[in-house]
């Protein structure tokens, strides 16, 4: 099946720094990479997303990075704020099955 | 309205009760979602319904019974459980269930089983 590894497992930055979390995907059909953030004891919630055939797509301080040839996304928050504290999760979609595979999640911490 | 609702918010059950779990939302979503998460852990998919049909099932344990009398409800009826079935169970849904969808999760159900 479709596997998802997600670096890293934790990230601690400042209030104002740039955070970067890396997930890279096996299955070369993937054409679909959603982001969630989950903030404590409530639910996921999509921040951004990304099909194939776009390299990269920016949301105000969120941005999603695909290369597709080396089968890696990332995401990237920038002048972070105390509220962007949450764990994150990449997926992506197995395309037979038309269900996402989750990432093992990022746990973000910004320091006020 | 753009809720996924979810009842009960938590839940207490031994293993030889039988309880269900109920979704509902209404978006006009024809496709449904069980995810199990635990503590510290990505959702695992448990099943997909799609036009009220079910098109995934996880190898899911039979203890674990899924239903979706319409398009707005989803039900998963619980029985015998184990006490590692211990999980938050989320429910989600998205617009057709044909890929490159957002999910819009419910904010689930806590379980606890002793």
């Amino acid at each position: 099946g479709e596997n998802v590894e997600q670096h890293p497992s934790t990230l601690s930055v400042q209030e104002g720094d740039s955070a970067v979390i890396k997930c890279t995907y096996s299955d070369s059909a993937s054409n679909y990479f959603p982001w969630y953030k989950q903030e404590l004891g409530k639910r996921p919630q999509l921040i951004i997303d990304i099909r194939s055939n776009v390299g990269e797509k920016k949301d105000q301080r969120i941005a999603v990075t695909l290369n597709k040839t080396a089968k890696h996304f990332s995401l990237h928050i920038t002048e972070t704020q105390p509220e962007d504290s949450a764990v994150y999760f990449c997926a992506d979609e197995d395309t037979g099955r038309r269900a996402l595979t989750f990432g093992s999640g990022t746990r973000l911490q910004v320091q006020p | 309205d753009t809720e996924v609702t979810q009842t009960p918010k938590h839940l207490v059950m031994g293993m030889t009760n039988k309880k269900s779990l109920k979704c509902e939302q209404h978006m006009g979503h024809r496709a449904m979602y069980w995810y199990k998460q635990k503590a510290k852990k990505p959702p695992e998919l448990m099943f997909v319904y799609s036009y009220e049909k079910l098109s995934i099932n996880e190898s899911v344990p039979s203890r674990f019974s899924p239903e979706c009398p319409n398009s707005s409800l989803l039900n998963l009826h619980l029985h015998a459980l184990q006490p590692e079935d211990s999980a938050l169970y989320l429910c989600a849904s998205s617009q057709a269930g044909t890929g490159n969808e957002k999910l819009f999760f419910g904010s689930g159900t806590q379980l606890s089983v002793l």
